[in-house]
């Protein structure tokens, strides 16, 4: 079945550069997902990236799709303290379902 | 204002005493799921509707029960729940499907004693 694997934890300096990582095993993924969970709260859009695409670009975030290796990164550039939280990564299939990874905690030091 | 609602937000009962967990959205999607996040596994689906009377199991859909009648409202039902389901549980509306934006209500948050 469809499996998607991230790291547990990243810990950042205030202004420094994020890299969450991502691999993902279904090569007939259709969208490739970003969400955001904050404390108490449930998960949002951050944003998504089509599977004919390479790169997205949206502000601060920076999304990079190599499909040969089935990995995708999200970069937050100038990474704030607000940015602390969780992240998840998540791919569409053809099944009617979107699977998740088990999301990446980001402690932003200030 | 456009938005996924669960009700309850925090639920404490016993083993064995049926409850449901209510979840409308207002966006008129067509697409609802339910996922539990329990700690180191992630979001987990439990059951997804693609539209009105039109249901299917997702990963772990033991011990649950949904329905779809009005294309608002998708209710979760644990008929007899164990300390297993102890979780915080999501629901999800999106336009179409898994390939359009989801929308995520609050959470709940159920212990079963």
């Amino acid at each position: 079945g469809e499996d998607v694997e991230q790291s547990l934890f990243l810990s950042v300096r205030e202004g420094d550069s994020s890299v969450i990582n991502c691999t993902y095993t279904d090569s007939s993924s259709t969208y490739l997902y970003w969400y955001k969970q904050e404390p108490g709260a449930g998960l949002q859009l951050l944003t998504y990236i089509f599977s004919n695409m390479d790169m997205k670009q949206d502000q601060r975030l920076t999304v990079l799709l190599n499909k040969k290796d089935k990995h995708l990164s999200l970069r937050i550039a100038d990474t704030q303290t607000g940015d602390s939280a969780i992240y998840f990564c998540a791919e569409a299939t053809g099944s009617y379902q979107l699977t998740f990874g088990k999301g990446t905690k980001l402690s932003v030091i200030p | 204002e456009a938005q996924v609602t669960q009700n309850p937000r925090y639920l404490i009962t016993v083993t064995g005493k049926k409850l449901t967990v209510t979840c409308s959205q207002n966006m008129n999607h067509e697409y609802m799921s339910w996922y539990r996040q329990d700690p180191g596994l992630g979001l987990r689906q439990i059951y997804y509707s693609m539209n009105v009377e039109v249901t299917d199991k997702g990963d772990v859909p033991e011990g649950y029960k949904v329905s779809r009648k009005e294309k608002r409202n998708f209710p979760l039902i644990l008929e007899s729940p164990s300390p297993n389901q102890t979780s915080l549980y999501f629901c999800a509306s999106s336009l179409r499907g898994p390939n359009t934006e989801a929308f995520f209500g609050q959470g709940t948050r159920l212990t079963v004693v």
